[in-house]
């Protein structure tokens, strides 16, 4: 079985701050980790991606995660907010069956000046 | 261009009213995914398939049929549609599972 936490439904940074939005998984084999973005009225799309290589990966618009086995963790940070980063983040997760993607309930980030 | 398309985009329909929103790929991706978004509850899968003539249950498939006849097509049947159905209903696409996963742009259905 596979899931998703994200903690923290709505995030608010003002605009220049440190993006930092969780996600903890839970997968009996080694997982595959996403964080897709949606803008409002839009379909999802993707960030990034870890699929066992580098741990630090490195996204879309400066987004980057780290995966951290230890803590089950791959949370998702940017050193600087934009305001066009203003969206809901998902976090999701695969064990490697074909097509089987578990999604958190996202979190929805604020962006202030 | 490559896309995920969806139609319709908005339905209103009746309950019991039969009902398909159709998918298509144009990247000749082998599998396909049927979503819904709910507030709080985020994307769950609904069916997915991972070839032609090979599809399988996702975690919410009661209510909802599907079929994949064509590698390009993959509709969502409601054959007899219930209130608790109204959500945002996403096609998604890959080239394998694991693979990224292209989204169409929804259809918001409302069964009244």
């Amino acid at each position: 079985a596979q899931s998703v936490t994200q903690l923290g439904s709505h995030v608010s940074v003002s605009e220049g701050a440190l993006v930092l939005l969780r996600c903890n998984y839970s997968s009996s084999v080694p997982p595959y980790l996403f964080w897709y973005v949606q803008y409002p009225n839009q379909g999802l799309q993707l960030l990034l991606k870890y699929t066992s290589a580098a741990t630090l990966v490195k996204g879309i618009n400066g987004f980057e995660a780290e995966f951290k086995k230890s803590e089950t963790s791959f949370h998702l940070t940017k050193p600087s907010a934009h305001m066009s980063d203003a969206a809901e983040y998902f976090c999701a997760v695969s064990s490697g069956t074909a097509s089987k993607l578990t999604f958190g309930t996202g979190t929805r980030l604020q962006v202030t000046l | 261009e490559a896309q995920v398309t969806q139609n319709p985009r908005y339905l209103i329909t009746v309950t019991g009213k039969k009902l398909t929103v159709t998918c298509s790929q144009n990247m000749n991706h082998e599998y396909m995914s049927w979503y819904r978004q709910d507030p709080g509850l985020g994307l769950r899968q609904i069916y997915y398939s991972m070839n032609v003539e090979v599809t399988d249950k996702g975690d919410v498939p009661e209510g909802y049929k599907v079929s994949r006849k064509e590698k390009r097509n993959f509709p969502l049947i409601l054959e007899s549609p219930s209130p608790n159905q109204t959500s945002l209903y996403f096609c998604a696409s890959s080239n394998r599972g694991v693979d990224t996963q292209y989204f169409g742009p929804g259809t918001r259905l409302t069964v009244l």
